[in-house]
């Protein structure tokens, strides 16, 4: 299994509030990534970072940002929520090098409700 | 990363092999074949992957045909926690420049029937 954990799990809030979803992992790697998948439809990354201090937008555009101070840590925030913003949130990590590679592990995801 | 073809659903009666197939056929020489499944409301969960010999580990084989434009995910026996949408990726590996992210298609939807 991989360490590499999400919280919330399951969020509801309100059009206009700020929120920010924890994204956190214990196996040292390198690489974080968040994709956003609406149900039954296709992962899209949104975010990824290959280190602490960078982070880089991925193919699919979105009103989030995301910082990396710490390794392990991998934050995502929404300044204004919108019920456009209703989706699932996936947290993934990878080493990027050595036996493990390239390997991608997720979290177990943040379902995030805007009303 | 090149491109796979799935079939979007497939049946199996547990306690079956399920043979899942992943066509990629534009598959370049430096890019592995990995295999992801997820269940519902849950995020992706690694299976196994490959270059081109046969894997095998606790969860699944992949069988890569020789010329690697194809490739089987073996589940021996088939539980119904096994259903899930299956994701055949090919991605390069061990490179430090470019694009590392990985792109999911639409999958497998594989059921196993009791």
């Amino acid at each position: 299994e991989a360490d590499i954990y999400q919280t919330p799990r399951y969020l509801v809030i309100g059009t206009g509030k700020k929120i920010t979803l924890e994204c956190s992992q214990t196996m040292g790697h390198d690489k974080m990534y968040w994709y956003q998948q609406d149900p039954g439809m296709e992962l899209h990354l949104i975010h990824y970072s290959y280190g602490v201090n960078s982070t880089e937008k991925g193919d699919l555009s979105s009103e989030s940002t995301v910082s990396r101070i710490r390794t392990e840590h991998f934050p995502l925030t929404l300044e204004s929520a919108r019920p456009s913003h209703t989706s699932q949130y996936l947290c993934a990590s990878s080493a990027g090098q050595g036996t493990s590679g390239n390997t991608i592990y997720f979290g177990e995801g943040s379902w995030l409700t805007v009303v | 990363d090149a491109k796979t073809t799935q079939p979007p659903s497939m049946d199996c009666a547990e306690g079956r092999a399920a043979n899942l197939p992943c066509n990629h056929s534009t598959i370049s020489g430096n890019e592995y074949v990995y295999w992801y499944r997820q269940i519902h409301s849950q995020g992706p969960q690694y299976i196994i992957h490959g270059l081109k010999n046969n894997e095998t580990n606790e969860m699944a084989s992949l069988i890569i045909t020789e010329d690697r434009k194809s490739s089987t995910l073996i589940l021996p026996h088939a539980t119904l926690r096994d259903t899930a949408v299956y994701y055949c990726i090919v991605r390069a590996r061990g490179s430090n420049f470019g694009n590392e992210k990985l792109t999911f298609g639409t999958g497998t939807r594989l059921t196993i029937i009791p």
